[in-house]
């Protein structure tokens, strides 16, 4: 156990529709990042958070958004979902810009 | 873009060493990682090393890195069932933020 949470571990959704992923960081981590895993792109970055302030982006489509709360728990959002959105989101946690943990992941089916 | 590659499987017979490859292209790298992902699990950190070492013991693991080459081992001694897995080799650079950028795996299937 990493000691980073993620909820809900399955999500079963519809093209078109909104949902939001949950990350709970390590206690005492300050950065939070998000991941996309899928079969075509494998594990992609998507997004960064320090400490309430988003850090570094990557391959992260427009209709994702995501921040960090003031109790450092972060969540992300996809809207307009497609198909091809289909994927394991996986959160990650540091206490600073180091060595990352990793959550159990998020199952999103889009049908 | 950085890029990380890693052969797609490797299979090898229980109580065997088994060693694992990657190859990346950032230069600026500053750790590398590897993790471990088993069938629906999330990602387990394995052990990483720092970009100026060439080589880190773990227990059962050593990790050895060519820095001239870009070339980063991942070296499981008397490998058990219990390790097949898919392995992700990672690199990070600091002056991104701190992001991850992964390998497409390798799957290990050990042989009783």
């Amino acid at each position: 156990d990493s000691g980073v949470t993620q909820t809900p571990k399955h999500l079963i959704t519809a093209t078109g529709q909104r949902v939001t992923l949950r990350c709970s960081p390590r206690s005492g981590d300050l950065s939070v990042y998000w991941y996309q895993q899928s079969l075509d792109q494998g594990l992609q970055f998507l997004i960064q958070y320090y400490n309430g302030e988003e850090r570094a982006k990557g391959n992260i489509l427009e209709r994702f958004s995501a921040q960090q709360f003031p109790d450092l728990h972060s969540e992300l959002n996809l809207s307009s979902l497609e198909l091809g959105d289909s994927a394991l989101y996986f959160c990650a946690s540091s206490v600073g810009e180091d060595t990352q943990y990793f959550g159990p992941g998020t199952r999103l089916t889009v049908l | 873009g950085e890029d990380v590659e890693q052969s797609l499987f490797l299979s090898v017979r229980e109580g065997d060493s088994s060693v694992i490859n990657c190859t990346y292209t950032d230069s600026s790298s500053t750790y590398l990682y590897w993790y471990k992902q088993e069938p629906g699990a999330g990602l387990q950190l394995l052990t990483y090393i720092f970009s100026n070492m060439d080589m880190k013991q773990d227990q059962r693991l050593t990790v050895l890195l060519n820095k001239k080459d870009k070339h980063l081992s991942l070296r499981i001694a008397d490998t058990q069932t219990g390790d097949s897995a898919i392995y992700f080799c990672a690199e990070s650079n600091n002056n991104a933020g701190n992001m991850l950028t992964f390998g497409g795996g390798t799957r290990l299937m050990v042989k009783p």
